[in-house]
């Protein structure tokens, strides 16, 4: 079935360095998707999201790029913090309307003091 | 911003009873609520979305006489876990809607001994 799905499990960074976290998406019809940070114990928190009709959108140290080509967005964190650990998801609006949110498989972020 | 609150944080409870939990949208009416579930180091799936008023609608494989949805009000969905067993504790997340936004709970840990 259509799905979101991520390249990387973990991702281990120096604090102060940039990270990047991929995303592959299957469903050439996704028109709009989100990334979100999920710390342990908690609901997922809003990052960033980005429709397709744009190719990069950016927010307070985070950057989200969409290819739509090969179907891939990537979530950029600059200046990475100890407080940046956590899980990251993409995610897809589907169902009609576009109203349910469909999680990809989740990327673990240690940042290294 | 939207706040979205769940009730309890974490249960704990016998095998064979029943769990309510409660997701309420506090600041805003929510016009679908939405409920999640996540297993350990993994993402978050859709079990169902409901809309005020109507009957739920279960994404597949996710069984309705077992996980009770009622949405009575614009600010409340309650998720009950009938005859739990210990294959049913997971952390469940509820989000409300409104305006094509979601905004999710922090979450309810549920243990079934």
């Amino acid at each position: 079935g259509e799905s979101v799905g991520l390249h990387l499990p973990t991702l281990s960074v120096q604090e102060g360095d940039n990270s990047i976290i991929n995303c592959a998406y299957s469903n050439s019809a996704s028109d709009y998707f989100i990334w979100y940070k999920q710390e342990s114990g908690k609901g997922p928190q809003f990052i960033i999201d980005i429709r397709s009709n744009m190719d990069k959108r950016q927010g307070q140290r985070v950057t989200v790029l969409l290819n739509k080509t090969v179907k891939h967005l990537s979530l950029q964190i600059a200046a990475t913090q100890p407080g940046d650990s956590a899980v990251y998801f993409c995610a897809e609006k589907a169902g009609t309307g576009g109203f349910k949110t469909i999680f990809g498989a989740g990327t673990r972020l240690f940042v290294k003091a | 911003g939207a706040v979205v609150s769940q009730h309890p944080s974490r249960v704990i409870c016998k095998s064979g009873t029943s769990v309510k939990i409660e997701c309420r949208s506090l600041d805003f009416q929510a016009t679908t609520m939405f409920w999640y579930r996540q297993f350990p180091k993994q993402s978050l799936m859709l079990m169902a979305t409901s809309n005020e008023g109507s009957k739920a609608t279960y994404e597949q494989g996710v069984e309705k006489d077992k996980f009770l949805i009622n949405h009575a009000s614009l600010t409340l969905s309650t998720l009950t876990v009938t005859s739990a067993h210990p294959e049913d504790s997971s952390f469940y997340i509820c989000s409300a809607g409104v305006g094509g936004e979601q905004f999710f709970g922090p979450g309810t840990r549920l243990t079934v001994l």
